[in-house]
């Protein structure tokens, strides 16, 4: 079974800009969740899709949205971009939502922006 | 909320040799679950094991082991006879057990990144 697949994998913006993420489960997995990592702040939790609802935020500004699609690819999207929006963003996938879910992370996508 | 601390920023080892890392967290949920993840270079995630607190054995998954100690909210990650492939940067992490409210939301510590010398 293919693993968390999330595309590009490495990109370059200008500050102002807006970027979109995107992020394929594992199939058969309806759960979809976000996370930043940087230096500074560590590993932090953006949000959370299952059927296509966002189910949980994190403590992010409004420039950072997120959706899921019928097929359970999801896709986060940062507007106006700042330098410290570089970082590395994982997803991570779970069959369900249930607290007895395992979830998988994919590669990450590293996000630079100048 | 909850908060997930990882006392050692680094910590190294020799092959074949046991190492220790630490974590203590700090909830006032009673259910709960804790994970080790380990994040190579290549920076993929992968879940080294898990521990539900309910449970009172302690987790193991071959040369890993934890010391789940709930009442001081302290679960460290034993690796014994270290390789060189378990050179990572090793995260704790927390999920509550209250689905409702917390979803599959993780909260993870600082990291601690583990060089094993040949």
């Amino acid at each position: 079974k293919a693993g968390v697949t999330q595309t590009p994998r490495y990109l370059i913006k200008t500050r102002g800009q807006q970027v979109t993420l995107s992020c394929s489960p594992i199939s058969g997995h309806r759960s979809v969740s976000w996370y930043q990592q940087t230096p500074g702040q560590g590993l932090q939790f953006l949000f959370e899709y299952f059927s296509e609802t966002q189910r949980n935020k994190g403590n992010f500004p409004g420039r950072f949205s997120g959706r899921q699609f019928s097929n359970s690819r999801s896709e986060m999207n940062v507007s106006t971009l700042e330098l410290g929006d570089s970082a590395l963003y994982l997803c991570a996938s779970s069959w369900g939502t249930g607290v007895q879910e395992t979830q998988y992370f994919g590669p990450g996508t590293r996000l630079l922006v100048l | 909320a909850q908060t997930v601390t990882q006392s050692q920023p680094e910590m190294s080892v020799q092959e074949a040799e046991t190492v220790t890392l630490s974590c203590t967290y700090d909830t006032s949920e009673s259910d709960y679950y804790l994970f080790w993840y380990k994040q190579p270079p290549s920076r993929q995630m992968i879940l080294v094991i898990r521990q539900e607190a309910y449970k009172q054995q302690n987790a193991t998954e071959n040369r890993f082991s934890v010391n789940f100690q709930k009442a001081a909210k302290s679960f460290s990650l034993k690796i014994s006879d270290s390789q060189l492939g378990d050179a990572a940067m090793y995260f704790c992490a927390y999920r509550s057990g209250i689905e409702e409210t917390s979803g599959s939301r993780l909260t993870f510590g600082e990291g601690t990144q583990l060089t094993v010398n040949p």
